[in-house]
């Protein structure tokens, strides 16, 4: 079955300081990668996806299919990341579902 | 760039009574949107996926008697909620594929809240 997790429900670093926010996937198949982000009071919009393989606001995200992750990545984190940031997984096939992990909010504090 | 529309925002409404939640893509034409639902803190349940001019396609667990979806054209889909009852209350968002691109877009949400 696919899955998405998630491990941390709330990171918190300073401002100027790296952050990660690690994803976890479990699926059969070749799946398609995501990175959504949800700012205070907006709707969830798209980050960046793994085939773009493209840097959005200064996030990168690397899949590895070895680890089955997909952890995204900032070297310095600013005041305005702050937000709730989800994985999620598209499936390639049967109706091209997207599962959703369980969301990290991050909190950059200056 | 494209625009999914939820209407209401937020909607209250007496137990037992149905409603109605629409969702639109705005400048594009969606064959395939999907209807997620959301309990505070906690992430996006995918409840069905809707194509346009078939029946839905409900996940597990989630009742299709309960949760009506008529996707009658490329741009609209409907949710209703039937005899709705107070644990029912969550937050409902659509997502439209854009049918050119296979990109998925949000709509805002709706709130509902049944007393």
């Amino acid at each position: 079955a696919q899955r998405v997790t998630q491990p941390e429900k709330l990171l918190s670093v300073f401002k100027g300081a790296p952050v990660e926010l690690k994803c976890n996937y479990s699926y059969s198949g070749s799946p398609e990668l995501f990175w959504y982000v949800q700012y205070s009071r907006q709707r969830l919009q798209l980050l960046l996806r793994h085939i773009s393989r493209e840097s959005i606001k200064g996030f990168t995200a690397d899949l590895n299919k070895g680890e089955t992750s997909f952890h995204l990545k900032k070297p310095f984190a600013q005041e305005e990341d702050s937000a709730m940031y989800y994985c999620a997984l598209k499936r390639n096939t049967g109706g091209f579902k997207t599962i959703f992990g369980a969301g990290t909010r991050l909190f950059v504090k200056a | 760039g494209a625009v999914v529309s939820q209407h209401p925002s937020w909607v209250i409404c007496k137990s037992g009574t149905s409603v109605k939640i629409e969702c639109r893509s705005l400048d594009f034409q969606a064959t395939t949107m999907f209807w997620y639902r959301q309990f505070p803190k906690q992430s996006l349940m995918l409840m069905a996926t809707s194509n346009e001019g078939s029946k839905a396609t409900y996940e597990q667990g989630v009742e299709k008697d309960k949760f009506l979806i008529n996707h009658a054209s490329l741009t609209l889909s409907t949710l209703t909620v039937t005899s709705a009852h107070p644990e029912d209350s969550s937050f409902y968002i659509c997502s439209a594929r854009d049918s050119r691109t296979s990109e998925a877009f949000f709509g805002q949400g709706t709130r509902l809240t049944v007393v």
